[in-house]
């Protein structure tokens, strides 16, 4: 149990344009679910909280304009990035929250953007 | 601040030794604890829960919890090359979860 399913599991873009990455969990209903990047080397960095049906929660630093996020359904969380650019490459991993507070992590997406 | 703190490592343990990671935090009303397995290009997996004073065990594992020294651990029995790893301590309230930076453990074989 516990699955978390991401969509592109890799994605190449040129800049300027938008990609669309998609996380749903599988077997579980989440109301919450939860965002973040990992660049090469470094720890996990939390972008934004999703709650279902509501806005969602950036941290600090993170341009809520350029990182759009829509939790849908309570097993659909999006992150569309937009008009991304070479720097916003990296590895981008959503998580849902489980009924005691645990985080299940979907496999990840690689987003390089040329 | 909420900190969770981890010795980053490397954490080298010959190959059927016990591996002792060790985390601890700062945020004193933190109700939720635990260990996740990050393997080099993959997403974080959680390997053990525990919320509660005390030891807690799954297999090789077990997790260990001080609430009062703000301290958790994990321990890693019969140590295998696929535990190679680094290993995210997270602890967490009713929502969010702060994650410390993750120890890279190395088992030799």
């Amino acid at each position: 149990g516990a699955v978390v399913s991401q969509h592109p599991s890799w994605v190449i873009c040129k800049s300027g344009t938008s990609v669309k990455i998609e996380c749903r969990s599988l077997d579980f209903q989440a109301t919450t679910m939860f965002w973040y990047r990992q660049f090469p080397k470094q720890s996990l960095m939390l972008m934004a909280t999703s709650n279902e049906g509501s806005k969602a929660t950036y941290e600090q630093g993170v341009e809520k304009d350029k990182f759009l996020i829509n939790h849908a359904s309570l097993t659909l969380s999006t992150l569309t990035v937009t008009s991304a650019h070479p720097e916003d490459s990296s590895f981008y991993i959503c998580s849902a929250k489980g009924t005691n507070y645990e985080q299940y992590f979907g496999p990840g997406t690689r987003l390089t953007v040329t | 601040q909420k900190e969770v703190e981890q010795n980053s490592g490397p954490l080298s343990v010959p190959e059927g030794a016990i591996a002792s990671l060790n985390c601890t935090y700062s945020d004193r009303g933190s109700q939720s604890f635990f260990w996740y397995r990050q393997y080099s290009g993959k997403s974080p997996e959680l390997i053990m829960s525990i919320y509660s004073n005390g030891d807690k065990e799954d297999g090789r594992f077990t997790a260990q919890l001080n609430k009062a020294s703000q301290y958790v651990s994990l321990l890693i029995r019969d140590s295998q090359p696929s535990d190679s790893a680094t290993y995210l301590c997270a602890v967490g309230g009713n929502e969010k979860l702060t994650f410390g930076t993750g120890t890279r453990l190395t088992i030799i074989p």
